[in-house]
């Protein structure tokens, strides 16, 4: 069974602070991994995409590394920011075009 | 340039009803994808339509179904209505040769 997992389910941090959001996934035939953001009652942002054959991504103060063989990402957010707040969604893409999402970490930063 | 936009904003449906949800792709765009997102939890796929084709489906039952016109444009449509479909219904469309998608900001359904 293709399952994302998401750890933990909130976070709160005070501004400022290095965090990282971890992701696994039970089926390790992905296509990609992609990190979004989704603010309240809103659409999903896309931070970064990862292919199968890649380690890690980069943007900006955001990091996101790639571990298939373990089933394992990692979203690492560098000098947190209030406006960093907002639930962060891990998703693999499987060959069939399945994308199979965790259920999120929802962060909170503050000021 | 215009993004995905979805219509209507909100919805409430009584069971047994049907519904139809509407999205409009981003400009160019030619691959539409339709997810269904309860409260707290993450979105699950729905199905998947290129260039007017269903191309993937996930395990939703036949009452989904889709549509995908000649503007990229499409539509999911939900017979029989249950409480569990109440969600955000969530649609996302990805350029040619693309592969990050592009969200919509949803359809939420409350199905009473």
């Amino acid at each position: 069974k293709q399952e994302v997992t998401q750890i933990p389910a909130a976070l709160s941090v005070p501004e400022g602070e290095n965090l990282v959001l971890n992701c696994s996934f039970t089926d390790s035939a992905i296509y990609n991994l992609q990190w979004f953001r989704q603010d309240p009652g809103k659409g999903l942002t896309s931070l970064l995409l990862i292919q199968s054959s890649q380690r890690e991504q980069t943007s900006g103060r955001l990091n996101a590394s790639l571990d298939k063989s373990s089933g394992r990402s990692t979203l690492y957010i560098a000098a947190s920011q209030p406006g960093d707040s907002a639930t962060y969604l891990c998703a693999v893409t499987y060959n069939n075009n399945d994308m199979r999402f965790g259920a999120g970490t929802r962060l909170t930063v503050k000021p | 340039e215009t993004g995905v936009t979805q219509s209507p904003t909100h919805l409430i449906k009584t069971r047994g009803q049907q519904v139809t949800l509407r999205c409009s792709s981003q400009s160019g765009h030619n691959t539409v994808s339709w997810y269904q997102q309860a409260l707290g939890q993450g979105p699950q796929f729905i199905f998947q339509y290129y260039r007017e084709e269903e191309n993937g489906r996930g395990n939703f039952p036949p009452r989904f179904s889709g549509l995908q016109f000649p503007n990229y444009s499409s539509e999911l449509n939900v017979n029989a209505l249950e409480l569990d479909d109440s969600a955000l219904y969530l649609c996302a469309s990805t350029p040619p040769g693309g592969e990050t998608q592009y969200f919509g900001p949803g359809t939420r359904l409350l199905v009473l």
